[in-house]
């Protein structure tokens, strides 16, 4: 079956412009996480969706980012206006189960590049 | 809070060499550990998890990690390498209560295995 796929896989952006980018969980998945990873550095828990509820939003780094799940299937993560600092890979988790024991499978990320 | 430390960011072993790259955590609670494996231009793929029990997990490739909660380490171990271990290896910790789900990161140590 497919994995968690993501897109777009690369975004340049200019900086104050609004971007959208979209997670595809695997079928069946309850819970849906994004991560945010810099240039070398690991990846950092931005959110956790379980099916359409965001429970947890503490990673988000300003107002200016908001998730969405609203059909607790696909997700889509937004930017507005955009600054260089976010500049980073996205990564877009889902797992079976709802508790943290249940494994996290990845998708590829997204690159985003604020010119 | 939560962290979690790799003490080396980069690993070059010769095939067939065995290698052990270092993970230590803090915590002021009981914790969840794992190791994710990322293979170029693939995403994050779990390769083994301590949640309780034995501290010696095993993945189905030779790896092994053991749990040592004395000296909060999860260090992770492989007798004899192959080019196909070339990867970065990332460390992670959850929580095992609540926000369990939340997993935080190391910087991540790249394996490169030369012939």
């Amino acid at each position: 079956g497919a994995g968690v796929s993501q897109s777009p896989r690369y975004k340049v952006a200019k900086r104050g412009q609004d971007v959208a980018l979209r997670c595809d969980p695997i079928s069946g998945h309850v819970s849906l996480f994004w991560y945010q990873q810099a240039l070398g550095q690991g990846p950092e828990f931005l959110t956790y969706f379980q099916n359409e509820a965001q429970l947890d939003k503490s990673g988000l780094p300003s107002d200016r980012f908001f998730a969405e799940r609203p059909e607790g299937s696909v997700s889509t993560l937004k930017i507005q206006r955009t600054q260089q600092e976010d500049s980073a890979v996205y990564l877009c988790a889902s797992s079976l189960g709802l508790a943290g024991i249940s494994e996290q499978f990845f998708g590829p990320g997204t690159r985003l590049t604020v010119l | 809070a939560q962290s979690v430390t790799q003490l080396d960011s980069q690993v070059p072993v010769f095939e067939e060499a065995p290698v052990e790259l270092r993970c230590n955590y803090s915590s002021s609670v009981s914790v969840y550990l794992f190791w994710y494996v990322q293979y170029p231009n693939q995403g994050l793929q779990l390769l083994l998890k301590y949640l309780s029990g034995s501290t010696l997990v095993e993945s189905i490739n030779g790896f092994e990690a053991e749990f040592n909660k004395s000296q909060t380490s999860f260090h992770l171990r492989k007798p004899s390498v192959h080019i196909s271990d070339t990867a970065e290896y990332f460390c992670a910790v959850s929580h095992s209560g609540g926000s369990n789900y939340k997993l935080t990161f190391g910087k991540g140590t790249l394996l490169t295995v030369n012939p």
